[in-house]
């Protein structure tokens, strides 16, 4: 079954920082690739999202992700956070045949300190 | 912009009870889905719809089910509400087509309380 893995539970950097957050996927097929962002009492939005070409995907709010396939991984990077950063973000992954179903990974709480 | 629109924030309910928690989208989406999402567990998916009057089951679509009887509403129903069904509801939607391309569109959540 198609799995996505989310190492990093809460992690907190303080402002300027640098972030990275793993994520890693099970399915060994072809895939799309999401990171979605939860800021507090808001609703689920989208970061970035990868379907093919240059690795490197560049989101909103200065956020990046690359795709390395042979790792299985689409680890989320930005360079320096921001307070207004602090949010639960999620990965997830869709196959790119048949259902629109996307298996997200468990989520990574986020904390700025300014 | 796209607009999925939940009808409750916050809902308490019985064991027992019947609950429906109702969602419409206003951009015309073929797709729509819905999640429960709690803590260490993300996001899981109940259940999602193609086209009106279809529906398909998710992960975990046991002590639920759907209705999709106009394309921009899709309503989920717990028959007999459980405290296990203690959970935040997220309904989505994205455009038709090959879907897989498109990205989900999400409401702002349901809190549902069974006691």
């Amino acid at each position: 079954a198609q799995s996505v893995s989310q190492h990093n539970h809460h992690v907190i950097l303080s402002e300027a920082a640098s972030l990275e957050l793993g994520c890693n996927y099970s399915y060994g097929g072809t895939v799309n690739l999401f990171w979605y962002v939860q800021y507090p009492g808001q609703h689920l939005q989208l970061l970035l999202k990868y379907f093919s070409g240059d690795p490197l995907v560049k989101g909103i709010k200065g956020f990046e992700a690359e795709f390395i396939k042979s790792k299985f991984s689409f680890n989320l990077r930005k360079p320096s956070v921001q307070w207004s950063d602090t949010a639960e973000y999620f990965c997830a992954v869709t196959k790119r045949t048949g259902a629109n179903n996307l298996f997200f990974g468990t989520g990574t709480r986020l904390t700025v300190i300014p | 912009d796209v607009k999925v629109t939940q009808s409750s924030r916050y809902l308490v309910k019985r064991t027992g009870e019947k609950v429906f928690l109702e969602c419409v989208q206003d951009m015309d989406h073929e797709n729509m889905f819905w999640y429960r999402q709690d803590p260490g567990l993300g996001l899981r998916l109940i259940y999602f719809s193609y086209d009106v009057k279809m529906k398909e089951k998710g992960d975990i679509p046991e002590g639920y089910s759907v209705s999709r009887e106009k394309k921009e509403r899709f309503s989920l129903i717990l028959e007999s509400a459980s405290t296990n069904q203690t959970s935040m509801y997220l309904c989505a939607s994205s455009p038709g087509g090959p879907a897989s391309d498109y990205e989900q569109y999400f409401g702002p959540g349901t809190r549902l309380t069974v006691t």
